[in-house]
């Protein structure tokens, strides 16, 4: 399918746990992001990458770790989930542009 | 810092009616500034895509302008429908990342 895909779309899991969300787009866009949304904070920016192996630290990126070994490809690793880390997560794709939104990952940490 | 305010926080409005919303940036030194819409549990949607050099993009019922010299960005829906109901965000394009706005709620009711 063409476009841009989050996987798991719903995850539970405990806290201390190793999770990680996936992101695949098709486009072939240099840059991709991962932002979480929580409610009375907005949208927050927590890595994203310019290019395949280029990757920055956003707003928020304590607790997460990202990788980009291949363009259409950017996860997203929460190395040890904390309840703090509930939250839906975005990723997104650009051609330096426009940016182009998955339909997220909803994240419970119990 | 770039910093983006989006007024109103909540509108709600009867079927028909044109409509105003609103974004402020701090920083005018941007790129382009993206409209999104955000249905209830969904991912977002872009809308419309300004760059630096435009004043305006126009889609279908929607138009936004973009002043850079005063920080604003007006997004206009003419003639709303309740299918017009979502979450409206703007977001100021800084370097390599958008900074969003917290949103506009909108019901539109028949």
């Amino acid at each position: 399918d063409a476009g841009i895909t989050q996987s798991p779309r719903y995850k539970i899991t405990e806290t201390g746990r190793q999770v990680t969300l996936m992101c695949h787009q098709t486009w072939s866009h240099s840059y991709m992001f991962w932002y979480r949304q929580d409610l009375g904070h907005g949208l927050r920016l927590i890595y994203y990458s310019a290019a395949a192996d280029i990757t920055d630290k956003g707003e928020v990126p304590d607790g997460y770790v990202v990788s980009r070994s291949k363009t259409e490809n950017f996860p997203l690793t929460l190395e040890s989930a904390t309840r703090s880390q509930t939250s839906v997560y975005f990723c997104a794709s650009s051609d330096y542009y426009e940016q182009y939104f998955g339909p997220g990952t909803r994240l419970t940490v119990t | 810092k770039q910093e983006v305010t989006q007024i109103p926080a909540a509108l709600s409005v009867p079927e028909g009616e044109n409509l105003v919303l609103n974004c402020s940036f701090t920083d005018s030194a941007i790129y382009n500034l993206q409209w999104f819409r955000q249905d209830p549990g969904k991912g977002l949607t872009s809308l419309l895509l300004i760059q630096s050099s435009q004043r305006e993009q126009t889609s279908g019922r929607l138009n936004a302008s973009l002043d850079k010299s005063s920080g604003r960005s007006t997004l206009y829906i003419a003639a709303s429908q309740p299918g017009d109901s979502a979450t409206y965000l703007c977001a100021a394009h800084a370097t390599d990342k958008l900074i969003f706005g917290t949103g506009t709620r909108l019901q539109v009711f028949p």
